[in-house]
């Protein structure tokens, strides 16, 4: 298996720009994670997902922020309007239904909002 | 709920120095407990983890074991190389609120030649 697949790895956008992250999970993985990740506020886990279902979305930071699965092999993170107090690099990562698996990450995004 | 507390960087150390990067958690179950390790430019991996009570997770030279009676899970590794400098993440995982893992903060490791 390739693993978690991020794109882009880069993204530099004006702010007030709609941006899209995109995710493609481990194939048989059910839960799916977005997180962020910044110099000053470290990891921070925006969203989670299991068998395609939000399950808990109390880590988005605001309204402008958004994320969708729309089925077992794809997921997207949306921010509209991007700030450049959005800019940090953003994680997925997966995982098996079983508390004994390990996550596995993708190389992330990072993006830049200027 | 859930949480996980690492000890604060970054460490320095030199070359063959022992390591020791603390992490204690707070859970309502019985988590798996692991570390991760992520090197510049990459996304999180595992180092290592241990799924009960007195295990011992092992892996390129750390050892962590998980000690029930003092809710800790601390990384070890006797000597270092500069080559392990990177942010070591602890974490558990638990079946409350649906298999999600909670990470600590992370510790930056600077190992000097």
């Amino acid at each position: 298996d390739a693993g978690v697949i991020q794109s882009p790895r880069h993204e530099v956008t004006e702010m007030g720009q709609e941006v899209t992250l995109r995710c493609k999970p481990i194939s048989g993985h059910n839960s799916l994670f977005w997180y962020r990740q910044t110099m000053m506020r470290g990891l921070e886990l925006l969203i989670y997902f299991n068998n395609n279902v939000p399950i808990d979305d109390s880590g988005m930071p605001e309204d402008r922020f958004s994320a969708k699965m729309p089925n077992a092999s794809f997921s997207t993170l949306k921010i509209q309007p991007s700030e450049p107090r959005d800019s940090a690099v953003y994680f997925c990562a997966t995982t098996r239904d079983s508390v004994n698996t390990e996550a596995f990450f993708g190389q992330g995004t990072r993006l830049t909002v200027v | 709920g859930n949480s996980v507390t690492q000890m604060e960087g970054p460490v320095t150390l030199s070359e063959e120095a022992f390591l020791t990067i603390n992490c204690t958690y707070t859970a309502t179950g019985y988590p798996s407990l692991f570390w991760y390790v992520q090197y510049p430019g990459e996304g999180l991996q595992l180092l290592l983890k241990a799924t009960k009570a007195d295990d011992k997770g092992s892996n390129k030279g750390f050892e962590a074991t998980y000690r029930k009676e003092t809710t800790s899970f601390h990384l070890e590794k006797g000597s270092v190389q500069v080559s392990d400098s990177a942010v070591y993440f602890c974490a558990l995982s638990d079946n409350t609120g649906g298999f999600k893992t909670i990470f600590g903060a992370g510790t930056r490791l600077f190992v000097k030649a």
